[in-house]
């Protein structure tokens, strides 16, 4: 079954960076791309940005550009994410989620496409990510 | 950057009930709008996709209208396992794709 397996919790404190796995399961790999949101506690989801498993480029969204990284390693079907520069306020649950997508027929190639729906279908189970000093 | 907003914050009702919550966009989104459960200590689950289409597994009571700004998840009648936060995405225009604050339907 379609499984996304991140890493376990972390303490990290004021100034560090934290990196943050996501290990694929039960399709392939590198034919959805992969979101990043996250949720402080008692508060609503925020999305960080996305990554394409295949040819690993990214967007992220402008709050977070210059300290998240996101990578992917196609040899073993992970995607990580990488914040630097924590503060309090980065204390949250990181979830990734697969992007939503569908296969197409294109009539006028003849060839099967994919359509990304930028909705997030599959969930991980999310990682706590504590920074405290 | 487009706001979602959602209403109520809060939602009282008992299970047997019709739930009815409101997405509401800072400029229009067409139909691209996306509906989550997310239910305390777990990961929202994809309910509705393009403002009314179900996600697959979602129980029929769950639909989805609207289109615009303007956007509505209705529950025909709420079973115990709904009790929980509901929030809106878009996806028309980003980065960043963005979330409501949420809608927490809980028992009357």
């Amino acid at each position: 079954q379609v499984q996304l397996v991140q890493s376990g919790a972390e303490v990290k404190k004021p100034g560090a960076s934290v990196k943050v796995s996501c290990k694929a399961s039960g399709y392939t790999f590198t034919s959805y791309y992969m979101h990043w949101v996250r949720q402080a506690p008692g508060q609503g989801l925020e999305w960080m940005g996305i990554i394409n498993p295949s040819g690993g480029s990214t967007s992220y969204a402008q709050k977070f550009q210059g300290r998240v990284t996101m990578t992917r390693d196609t040899s073993t079907s992970t995607v990580y994410m990488e914040l630097s520069s924590l503060r309090s306020e980065d204390t949250a649950v990181y979830y990734c989620a697969r992007d939503k997508s569908s296969e197409y027929y294109d009539i006028l190639t003849g060839s099967i496409g994919l359509y990304y729906y930028y909705y997030m279908d599959v969930w991980g189970k999310g990682t706590t990510v504590t920074v405290s000093s | 950057e487009i706001v979602l907003t959602q209403s109520p914050a809060t939602l009282s009702l008992s299970p047997g009930e019709r739930a009815t919550l409101s997405c509401r966009a800072s400029q229009s989104v067409s139909s691209y709008l996306a509906w989550y459960q997310q239910k305390p200590g777990q990961a929202p689950r994809l309910l509705i996709y393009d403002a009314s289409n179900r996600a697959t597994g979602i129980p029929a009571r769950f639909s989805g209208s609207g289109s615009g700004t303007d956007f509505t998840l209705t529950i025909s009648s709420l079973e115990p396992e709904d009790f929980a936060v509901y929030y809106c995405q878009q996806r028309s225009n980003w980065p960043p794709l963005t979330f409501g604050p949420g809608t927490k339907v809980d028992i009357k």
